[in-house]
């Protein structure tokens, strides 16, 4: 089975910042990776998918690269709203999550 | 509206059975593969279960493989899971979500609410 392995786990930031994520696969999986953003309460919104095409809706800060067995998720300009648990997916595996908390 | 609803959780002794629902709108529910995702209170996401559009491919995590069964009534829009020998371990928010592509098991672009489901005596 594949395994997605994010980091940092947890990271703080301020707002303006610029911000990457990063999501590693335990074997190549060309570009069939995904990135959600779930706030407290709410179900995940879905940012990027084929690892570098934005969703619909879902501001131009957010970007996504990579192939293979390594991925990024930048925010180019942290904005307040940001603030949130963000996971990687490759169909039926997800990444264990990153929390992104205010500095 | 695109809109998924799920509905059944509740509170339920181990070994007991639950049969979870999703309710799709605004989307032409027989194109796309549906799943579940569950997630226990303050860990991640857990696919649960995979359903092709015509129920001709269907995918369990490990955790539930022979206890939970998925499907789906492409007439009633709606989709399912059969929850039989609950564990305390299957307590977790319990989320309905639609393949993006069609053609592709990708990324989930809808979700619903979820639905807790809670075992405990």
């Amino acid at each position: 089975a594949i395994q997605l392995t994010q980091s940092p786990s947890s990271l703080s930031a301020s707002v303006g910042d610029r911000v990457t994520i990063t999501c590693r696969a335990s074997q190549g999986i060309s570009s069939a990776l995904a990135w959600y953003q779930q706030k407290p309460g709410k179900a995940p919104k879905l940012l990027i998918y084929d690892a570098s095409s934005l969703e619909s809706g879902v501001p131009s800060r957010f970007s996504g690269s990579g192939s293979g067995t390594d991925f990024t998720l930048t925010i180019s300009s942290l904005q307040p709203e940001d603030f949130a648990t963000y996971y990687c997916q490759q169909f039926n595996n997800f990444g264990q999550g990153t929390k992104l908390e205010i500095k | 509206e695109v809109q998924l609803v799920e509905s059944g959780g509740g509170l339920v002794q181990p070994g007991r059975s639950l049969r979870l629902s999703c309710a799709a709108s605004g989307f032409t529910f027989d194109d796309y593969a549906m799943h579940w995702v569950r997630q226990a209170p303050g860990k991640g996401l857990e696919w649960v279960s995979g359903i092709s559009w015509n129920s001709g491919s269907i995918g369990y995590a490990d955790s539930v493989k022979g206890r939970f069964t998925i499907s789906r009534d492409n007439a009633k829009n709606s989709l399912y899971l059969q929850m039989n020998s609950l564990r305390a371990e299957d307590t977790a928010l319990y989320y309905c979500a639609k393949s993006r592509d069609p053609s592709s098991p990708d990324a989930f672009d809808i979700w619903g609410q979820g639905t807790m489901v809670t075992v405990s005596s």
